[in-house]
């Protein structure tokens, strides 16, 4: 079975200081991993996936995650947050087919000027 | 440029009407996805289709109805048998259905019934 939870609700930084959005996910099969944006009122945007080729995975606007198999993470990251970083973000695994994502519940983050 | 329209941004219904979500799409994809997405809870898929003239139930198909007639268009019906209809609602497409092929996004419809 597949799941993934999302560690943190709400995230707070100051602009110019670094970002990290945990996740932590359960598969029973070779996961497809992902992480994407969501603005209010938008739909989401996707940020990066990860697909068992290297294990740092870069995205757009200098995001990138980490799939450690050890742990069962996909934390993302980021080194310094920027005020348009301010967003949702939801993690999403994927074994058997996009029919069956699993979205976590998202981690709202905010960016204090 | 290529994308997925959704309209109307917001909709107001009354209680016990049907009303139809649009979803049209110039990717040439050819799987589309409805998903609702309720505060503070992940996204829940409604139905998806992989194919013209074929869809499949999501996890919370109960009280909508959906059609492929077109590869580029799947409206989603909300019918007055959804218990809780208000809620934001978003399709999306992917190149496949299979699980590496990431998803694009509408930018949704906020459906209100009162």
């Amino acid at each position: 079975a597949q799941s993934v939870t999302q560690l943190d609700s709400h995230v707070s930084v100051s602009e110019g200081t670094p970002v990290l959005l945990r996740c932590n996910y359960s598969s029973s099969y070779s996961p497809s991993l992902f992480w994407y944006v969501q603005h209010p009122n938008k739909g989401l945007q996707l940020l990066l996936k990860y697909t068992s080729a290297a294990t740092l995975v870069k995205g757009i606007n200098g995001f990138e995650a980490e799939f450690k198999k050890s742990e069962t993470s996909f934390h993302l990251t980021k080194p310094s947050a920027h005020m348009s970083d301010a967003a949702e973000y939801f993690c999403v695994v994927s074994a058997t087919g996009a029919n069956n994502l699993f979205f976590g519940t998202g981690t709202r983050l905010t960016v204090i000027p | 440029d290529g994308g997925i329209t959704q309209s109307p941004k917001y909709l107001f219904r009354k209680e016990g009407q049907n009303v139809t979500l649009s979803c049209e799409q110039n990717l040439n994809h050819d799987a589309m996805y409805w998903y609702r997405q309720d505060p503070g809870q992940g996204l829940r898929l409604i139905y998806y289709s992989q194919i013209v003239n074929d869809f499949q139930k999501g996890d919370i198909a109960e009280g909508y109805s959906v059609s492929r007639e077109k590869k580029e268009s799947f409206p989603l019906t909300v019918t007055s048998a959804q218990k809780n209809p208000t809620a934001f609602y978003l399709c999306a497409s992917s190149i496949t259905d299979m699980g590496n092929s990431p998803l694009h996004f509408g930018n949704g419809t906020r459906l209100t019934v009162t």
